[in-house]
């Protein structure tokens, strides 16, 4: 079925530099998108959402870039901090439909002092 | 403000078991979600419930089954257990049946043996 993929299944950074997680979604339909961060033992944590009549948004420390036309989506946390290490989780689902969200399979996010 | 709240944090069984499982939403969401995280995979959607009534449903056998209750908390029964069936038992909640910024709680980790 449709699904959503993660380009990088690990990543390791330095102590504040900036990371960048991709994903690639299929759905075209889709219309909704949030990233999670997920800490072992414990489940998702919300980081941003974004909706498909955006390109970008911004909150603390944190961007999500949407391009609807290739089908993208990206995380960028700016001065990553040992605090950031964890599974990183894009997901997509049609907003009005429910909680019916399709989950790829997570980038592991490794932070360096 | 309490966030989502799930219980047992842990479970064992033994195959052919039966199995409940609880869910207490967020303080003011009334709609809730129930997914399974098997290790090193993202979450998958199981059922979705809103307004006592199963809204959606993913690609579950009728072994999985669950039901909300007036107060909005919500429970997912696995019946005749499975070894495939051990894994994190993730609840979400949201408000008014929609996908947007669903929270979930720590999970209940089931092992079946």
């Amino acid at each position: 079925g449709e699904s959503v993929g993660l380009h990088l299944p690990t990543l390791s950074v330095q102590e504040g530099d900036n990371s960048i997680i991709n994903c690639a979604y299929s759905n075209s339909a889709s219309d909704y998108f949030i990233w999670y961060k997920q800490e072992s033992g414990k489940g998702p944590q919300f980081i941003i959402d974004i909706r498909s009549n955006m390109d970008k948004r911004q909150g603390q420390r944190v961007t999500v870039l949407l391009n609807k036309t290739v089908k993208h989506l990206s995380l960028q946390i700016a001065a990553t901090q040992p605090g950031d290490s964890a599974v990183y989780f894009c997901a997509e689902t049609i907003y009005n439909q429910g909680g019916k969200l399709i989950f790829g399979q997570g980038t592991e996010l490794s932070v360096k002092p | 403000d309490a966030g989502v709240t799930q219980s047992p944090t842990h479970l064992i069984k033994t195959r052919g078991q039966q199995v409940t499982l609880r869910c207490s939403p967020k303080s003011g969401h009334d709609t809730v979600s129930w997914y399974q995280q098997a290790l090193g995979q993202g979450p998958q959607f199981i059922f979705q419930y809103y307004e006592e009534e199963e809204r959606q449903r993913g690609n579950f056998p009728d072994r999985f089954s669950g039901h909300q209750f007036p107060n909005y908390s919500s429970e997912l029964n696995v019946n005749a257990l499975l070894l495939g069936d051990s894994a994190l038992y993730l609840c979400a909640s949201s408000l008014r049946g929609i996908a947007e910024k669903l929270f979930f709680g720590s999970g209940t980790q089931l092992s079946v043996l």
